[in-house]
């Protein structure tokens, strides 16, 4: 059973970058066929895409966040990753990797436990 | 890319149905099969309920079900039970190769 797992700095500076690691078991990310995407949601409110990555490597990102975001993934430790820089108050959220069954499910079926990354000095 | 459009509460007693609407555009909903639904209980991750429009994953109960017509989407829920309390959040593909979620709607089991 594929499992995913958020890890990374719980608390940032503004002005800094964000960068969390979503580690993939039980699977692997290079298998075709799906994307892995990056989703927020701020205290309270609803769920925001952030971006997803092929197992090619290309990458669609929120265009609201285009400017600021990088999604990579590295096969070798089986993990794919988000860097979010310039960060303000407002990009505080619980942060969650899924996977996306391109063709297939065409949703995100696979969910981390989400990680919470507050914004502050 | 502006948010799907759901009411922010429903509600609804035990037993009765309810269906939460999802309304986009035609470069979102009413241009691609792919809406689908999700289940937030407080603290946990969202689950998946409905995929393209209509399918249910397995282990979802058919007590759940879906719809579109045009650039709305709908999620009905039958025989309400109290562990359907929780907040549903609808998302389609979009015609920019991207995705977008709902703004989320509380679901109350009076």
């Amino acid at each position: 059973q594929l499992q995913l797992q958020e890890s990374g700095s719980g608390l940032v500076k503004p002005s800094q970058t964000l960068s969390l690691i979503c580690a993939v078991s039980g699977g692997s990310i290079s298998s075709g066929g799906y994307s892995w995407s990056w989703i927020r949601q701020p205290p309270g409110k609803g769920l925001e895409w952030i971006g997803y990555i092929y197992h090619s490597g290309s990458t669609y990102y929120n265009p609201s966040l285009q400017s600021r975001v990088t999604i990579s993934v590295d096969r070798s430790k089986n993990q794919f990753s988000l860097k979010l820089s310039s960060v303000t108050a407002a990009d505080t959220a619980v942060y969650y990797c899924a996977r996306e069954g391109m063709a297939t499910i065409n949703a995100f079926d696979i969910w981390g436990q989400g990680t919470m990354v507050t914004v502050s000095s | 890319q502006s948010a799907l459009t759901q009411p922010a509460s429903v509600s609804g007693s035990p037993g009765q149905s309810i269906t939460i609407s999802c309304t986009g555009t035609s470069s979102d909903v009413g241009g691609y099969n792919y809406v689908s639904w999700y289940q937030q209980h407080p603290g946990k991750a969202p689950k998946l309920m409905i995929y393209e429009v209509t399918n249910r994953p397995s282990g979802v109960s058919n007590r759940f079900s879906g719809s579109k017509s045009g650039n709305t989407a709908s999620l009905t829920i039958s025989g309400l039970q109290a562990e359907d309390e929780a907040d549903y959040y609808c998302s389609s593909y979009t015609s920019s190769s991207t995705w977008v979620f709902g703004g989320g709607t509380k679901l109350t089991v009076l």
